[in-house]
């Protein structure tokens, strides 16, 4: 089955940078879009981009463009994202969530535990 | 950029049938997707493609979207059933890619 594992908890000191790394099992991790959704506490669901594991290629929301860098590791099936100069809005919870399907822009169909980034 | 609208809360009883709308400027010409969140959970994909449901979320749960609204109805309402639900969309001509609505808060008394 779909597996995405996360890393732990993280609390940062504002300007500081954070690195969140979602580890991939359960099916061909080229095959699907893998995206960062985050949510601030009590706040709803907010889209920060995504990135093709097989190409590296990466789209992101443009309210982070420029502060935030989405990686993958095709040896260790694993992608990363990190943000920069970090704030207190940037309390949340992260998440990885893989595409439903391939790499069509459409539903987010199975979701990391999230890892929680305290500024 | 799309703006998309959900009822801050609904209540429902136990057994009977809770609608939960997303409304937005012609939705009806985008694909919607509903999300269904516990506390304390990640959220879990439970309509997509307006209608579809994936793999083990109960035929209770259907969606629906024409106009200017789409709508998430949830049949014979369980109270395993209460959650935040959050609608979802895809918009390539605007500046936010991914959007998503601000959720609604469902009760089951």
């Amino acid at each position: 089955q779909v597996q995405l594992v996360q890393s732990g908890a993280d609390v940062q000191k504002p300007g500081a940078s954070v690195k969140v790394s979602c580890q991939a099992s359960g099916y061909t991790f080229t095959g699907f879009y893998l995206h960062w959704v985050r949510q601030a506490p009590g706040q709803g669901l907010e889209w920060m981009g995504w990135i093709n594991p097989n190409s590296g290629r990466t789209k992101y929301e443009q309210k982070f463009q420029g502060r935030i860098t989405m990686t993958r590791d095709m040896s260790i099936n694993a992608v990363f994202m990190e943000v920069s100069r970090l704030t207190s809005e940037d309390t949340a919870t992260y998440y990885c969530v893989r595409a439903l399907q391939g790499f069509a822009p459409g539903a987010l169909g199975h979701w990391g535990q999230g890892t929680r980034v305290t500024v | 950029s799309f703006v998309l609208t959900q009822p801050p809360s609904v209540s429902v009883v136990p057994g009977q049938t809770a609608r939960i709308t997303c409304g937005g400027n012609s939705i009806g010409s985008k694909i919607v997707n509903w999300y269904q969140q516990k506390p304390g959970q990640a959220p879990l994909l439970v309509v997509h493609d307006d209608s579809d449901r994936p793999s083990g979320i109960p035929e209770r749960f259907s969606g629906s979207n024409s106009g200017n609204t789409a709508t998430l109805t949830i049949s014979r309402v369980e109270a395993g059933d209460e959650a935040d639900y959050y609608c979802q969309l895809w918009d390539s001509s605007g500046g936010h890619l991914y959007v998503f609505g601000p959720g609604t808060k469902v009760t089951v008394l």
